[in-house]
């Protein structure tokens, strides 16, 4: 079946617009994680949500980043104001329901460059 | 809190030489450890997993670990490295809400 895909797989802004970055996780999956990978570094949390909600948002760095999936499958990360720092990989994950032995399958990643 | 150290940025096999890759966790429960690889310009895919029992996990192509729970270890191994299998490796360990905190990678190369 169709695995994690993600939109565009590249994007190139200009420091202080607004992007974002769409994920659209494996049908039947309720649980969907957004994480961000710099450079010669491991994945890092942004956000997770189970179903609809934001059940942990604790790792989004700060009110410029926000997340939404409002039908509880396609979910968007939308970064405001950007900045050069927020360029990364920015990783999309789902799991059947969140338990934490469930497996995580992840999409290819959106590359945002922020010149 | 749970943590990950993997230890060694870069590892440098010969092709047919035995592949090795640390990986330690610190946890204030009893762990669940996964294993992931992520080849160039593509998304991670899940190597094995550690959940309960058996502390001995086979994963795809190949590799295996073993959970070692006083040691906290979860070292990834597989007996003969081929060409294919470059590419960088995450140890991580799910929170308890399901977040999974990585190491920094491990950035696997076979030489011919």
């Amino acid at each position: 079946g169709a695995g994690v895909s993600q939109t565009p797989s590249n994007k190139v802004t200009e420091k202080g617009k607004y992007v974002e970055l769409r994920c659209d996780p494996i049908s039947g999956h309720t649980a969907l994680y957004w994480y961000r990978q710099s450079l010669g570094q491991g994945p890092e949390f942004l956000i997770y949500f189970q179903g609809t909600g934001a059940a942990d948002d604790s790792g989004l760095p700060n009110d410029r980043f926000f997340a939404v999936r409002p039908e509880g499958s396609v979910s968007t990360l939308k970064i405001q104001r950007t900045e050069r720092g927020d360029s990364a990989v920015y990783l999309c994950a789902s799991s059947l329901a969140g338990r934490y032995t469930d497996t995580q399958y992840f999409g290819p990643g959106t590359r945002l460059t922020v010149l | 809190a749970q943590s990950v150290t993997q230890l060694g940025s870069h590892v440098s096999v010969s092709e047919g030489a035995l592949v090795l890759l640390r990986c330690n966790y610190s946890s204030s429960v009893p762990p669940y450890l996964f294993w992931y690889v992520q080849y160039p310009n593509q998304g991670l895919q899940l190597l094995l997993k550690y959940t309960t029992g058996a502390t001995l996990v086979k994963g795809i192509n190949g590799f295996e670990a073993e959970f070692k729970k006083s040691e906290t270890s979860f070292h990834l191994t597989k007996p003969s490295a081929h060409m294919s299998d470059a590419a960088e490796y995450f140890c991580a360990v799910p929170s308890n809400t399901g977040k999974l905190i990585f190491g920094q990678g491990t950035t696997l190369q076979v030489k011919p």
